[in-house]
């Protein structure tokens, strides 16, 4: 079966350091995303990536964070410079072309990603 | 203001039981509904889409009501390895961008 696959799996970073998550979404799919859990609370969404652009962004979502798909099956979220608040699970999805708006979504087994 | 709401539980049910969750949305325009079950410090995983007619997948069956924006879903049987955090998820009309809801956790007991 086809899954989403993140790399890596715990990242520990120091405050103010820049961080890469890595994505590789299932091939065929063309809209991807990337949603974060913090311990404890809700998955909340970050990001969604379609035709080589930012299709939709939530609040969290500013200036600190991009997104690119270096090649043709690379998806990556930079944090610019860490916060302690950004530790969190970070999740990468991805989706086929819309075949109805029940279309799922599938998930990555996530990067934790934590902030000293 | 919550825009999907679920009581957090924990459920404590026998093997055999039948359960039922219950989840609210507040945005009318809400288009796409979903049960995504999470195990502990694990990825969500689809376990069904809501249609407005409702829908069953063998033990599992989710509702919907649109006019009081109201989502459920019954296990039947439950078995212990049904025991996992349950969210309720909800796609607004024009969006891609999925909004969960905290989750009800499960913990079926032998």
């Amino acid at each position: 079966e086809p899954e989403v696959t993140q790399t890596p799996s715990h990242q520990v970073t120091q405050m103010g350091q820049e961080v890469i998550l890595r994505c590789v979404p299932i091939s065929n799919h063309l809209y991807f995303y990337w949603y974060r859990q913090i311990l404890g609370q809700k998955v909340e969404f970050l990001v969604s990536f379609y035709n080589n652009e930012i299709s939709e962004k939530s609040e969290i979502f500013d200036d600190q964070f991009s997104v690119e798909r270096p090649d043709g099956s690379n998806f990556t979220l930079k944090i610019r410079s860490t916060k302690l608040e950004d530790s969190a699970m970070y999740f990468c999805a991805s989706s086929e072309w819309d075949r109805g708006m029940n279309t799922e979504a599938f998930f990555g087994q996530g990067t934790r990603l934590t902030v000293v | 203001r919550k825009e999907v709401e679920q009581d957090p539980g924990p459920f404590n049910v026998p093997e055999g039981a039948t359960v039922a969750f219950n989840c609210t949305y507040s945005n009318s325009a809400s288009q796409s509904f979903f049960w995504y079950r999470q195990d502990c410090r694990k990825e969500p995983k689809l376990l069904m889409s809501v249609y407005s007619s409702g829908n069953e997948d063998g033990r599992f069956t989710a509702q919907l009501n649109r006019a009081s924006q109201y989502i459920s879903l019954l296990i039947r049987d439950s078995k212990l390895s049904d025991s996992a955090t349950y969210l309720c998820v909800v796609r607004d009309t024009g969006r891609r961008a999925l909004t969960f809801g905290s989750g009800t956790r499960l913990q079926v007991q032998p």
